[in-house]
Order: C-alpha cells, then structure tokens, then sequence
C-alpha cells in the first residue's frame, strides 16, 4: 500500500475559481501534514503544515486534515495563473521522523 | 537572507568514483535532510539529521552517507556511486516540527 497518494493531474481550473487538491496516507498514527508548491525546474516551497483536525487558513490557501479519514486537501481561493505549479503532499510517519512524500498534483490555472 | 546552498548544482562522472555533495545553511535550524527527485517516483527522503551527531536513514539510503558534524553543514556522499543514483538532489533544513522548511536549489547528478 503506498503510503502517500495524491492524484498526478493534471487538475485543470479556471482562473479565480477554486482549487481543491487532496491527498490520502496510510500511517494512522501520522502527526504531521504538509504541502509544498514546486514550479518546474525549481526546489520544492513550503506553504502550508498542519497538525490538528479542521481547517488552517493562511490567504489564499486553506488546508484540510482529517484524521479519522486519512484524508488532507489544500485548497486555493481566487486560484491564479502563478498557482499553475504540482503541489507536493508530505506526511512525517509516527513510527518514526521520515518524511514520506506523495507523487504530486499538476495544478493548471487556465486563464 | 535565509539560504540553504548546495554545491555543485550540476556534476557529470563515472561509476565508482567518490564524491560529495556538499549542503549549509545560515539559518541555525538543527533539522537536516536530502532527498532524491526521479520522475514518476516523486521526492524520495535519503537520510534525516535532528542535531549534531544525529544522523537516521529515510526511504531510500542505501548507497549513500552523511554525516553531521556542525549545525550548519549536513554532506551527502556517495562513496562508489553507480548509475541508478543519476539524480536530482535537494537539501533542505528546518525547525518547528523538524519537517523541511528550506530547500536548496537542488544538485543534478549524471553517473556514467
């Protein structure tokens, strides 16, 4: 079972509509959750972490974890063509400090 | 300016040779980490390092060393390095909950 999944895209959206980008693990026991934006050519960014249940808001971006369900999303408000990017899902394991990362989301804002 | 700098950024050689890449960062942070990016297998951890003199292996550390005898500095070393390691290498450092915050700009290996 991989440990990390994310769908590969690409994800086609509409400028100033919003992105939804998801993202599934299998360690249960998973503390800590992360997305990072790279653009082509370029080292991954760190955007966005989160470690409880619910919602965390910061701008444009809101990230979703819900644990019961394995289950984390990003979303992007008013996406913008500069979102165009593959967003990466980072899970660090609670058996012990790896960082596992997911494959990536193509994301294209189309304009 | 907060910076995690690699070196080289691009390096061409042979089987068996060894070489090092080097990673330091100007920000105290005590996390460490390298990772390897291959198309279709994403962004793979090699080897982590809480602090000083804490090194532990990621997913996939076979082939490769580290060691982490200053805060700032964290190698990476392939000591016979064969083809399968051809790659895009990046290092990053952090703080909070140890998850990488900064990532250099990334080391692209060619093994011949």
């Amino acid at each position: 079972q991989k440990e990390v999944e994310q769908n590969s895209g690409p994800l086609s959206v509409p400028e100033g509509a919003i992105a939804s980008l998801n993202c599934t693990y299998s360690d249960r026991g998973s503390q800590s959750f992360f997305w990072y934006r790279q653009y082509s050519g370029k080292s991954p960014e760190l955007i966005m972490f989160i470690y409880s249940n619910g919602d965390k808001e910061d701008g444009r971006f809101t990230a979703q974890l819900n644990k019961a369900s394995q289950y984390v999303s990003l979303l992007i408000r008013d996406s913008q063509p500069s979102d165009s990017a593959t967003y990466l899902c980072a899970v660090k394991m609670n058996r012990d400090d790896k960082i596992i990362f997911g494959k990536g989301t193509r994301l294209h804002i189309l304009p | 300016e907060a910076q995690v700098t690699q070196n080289p950024r691009y390096l061409i050689t042979v089987t068996g040779k060894k070489l090092t890449v080097t990673c330091s960062q100007n920000m105290n942070h005590e996390y460490m980490s390298w990772y390897r990016q291959d198309p279709g297998l994403g962004l793979r951890q090699i080897y982590y390092s809480m602090n000083v003199e804490v090194t532990d292996k990621g997913d996939v550390p076979e082939g490769y060393k580290v060691s982490r005898k200053e805060k700032r500095n964290f190698p990476l070393i392939l000591e016979s390095p064969s083809p399968n390691q051809t790659s895009l290498y990046f290092c990053a450092s952090g703080v909070w909950g140890n998850q990488p915050q900064h990532f250099g700009d990334g080391t692209r290996l060619s093994i011949l």
